[in-house]
């Protein structure tokens, strides 16, 4: 089973208007958290924002902000005011455990083109 | 201003030479990565290390090699045992004690 699932291939946003980017995860460990990375044509991979399993608010940093939602295991991206620069693949990535590195599992990514 | 370098950013290669990918790191990370990316897909984890002289397998280790002599190097070998080597990879590091993980640039290798 895919552990990180990201349906959307990709998507259109209005420039200034709010876009939500779905996540879901799969796991069975009980301390986990969760990624968004954005990674612009250049190739970088660019840190968003990360929800840990245990926190008990919803992550937000600037115009990023993270609706996690654990019943359902789900962690989405929202992003507002969206602006031409924010035209890139983002991926939700998710880490396990507490051990074993830290390691990452990335989803296959969303495709998020913004129109002027 | 510190960061992650990665060289060169584009490497060509004929099928059957091993080739080493450089990455370099100044922020005084414990711990580095290697993922590689194929064309629209996500990122796989090939080999990561936590400290010098110590590192383990990702899922997708065969065909691949590390070495960590140095914290701020983390260099990996292409082998010609990789069955598929033309791709984009990117290193990456982690702090001791945080979660996030920076990333380099990424170097793409094609391999003919």
């Amino acid at each position: 089973a895919q552990k990180i699932t990201q349906t959307q291939p990709g998507m259109f946003v209005q420039e200034k208007e709010a876009v939500t980017l779905d996540c879901t995860y799969d796991t069975s460990d009980p301390s986990y958290g969760l990624f968004w990375y954005k990674q612009p044509s250049s190739g970088e991979m660019i840190f968003l924002i990360y929800q840990g399993s245990y926190d008990q608010q919803n992550a937000t940093e600037g115009r990023y902000s993270l609706n996690f939602q654990k019943a359902r295991k789900s962690a989405n991206l929202v992003i507002s005011a969206s602006q031409l620069g924010d035209s890139a693949m983002y991926f939700c990535a998710m880490r396990e455990g507490d051990t074993a590195g830290n390691k990452l599992t990335f989803g296959g990514g969303t495709r998020v083109l913004v129109k002027p | 201003d510190g960061g992650i370098t990665q060289s060169p950013k584009y490497l060509f290669r004929k099928e059957g030479q091993n080739v080493t990918l450089s990455c370099e790191q100044n922020l005084n990370h414990d711990a580095m990565y290697w993922y590689r990316q194929d064309p629209g897909q996500g990122l796989r984890l090939i080999y990561y290390s936590q400290i010098v002289n110590d590192f383990q397998k990702g899922d997708i280790a065969e065909g691949y090699s590390v070495s960590r002599e140095k914290k701020e190097s983390f260099p990996l070998t292409v082998t010609s045992a990789q069955k598929n080597p033309t791709a984009f990879y990117l290193c990456a590091s982690r702090r001791w004690g945080s979660y996030e993980q920076y990333f380099g640039p990424g170097t793409r290798l094609t391999v003919t």
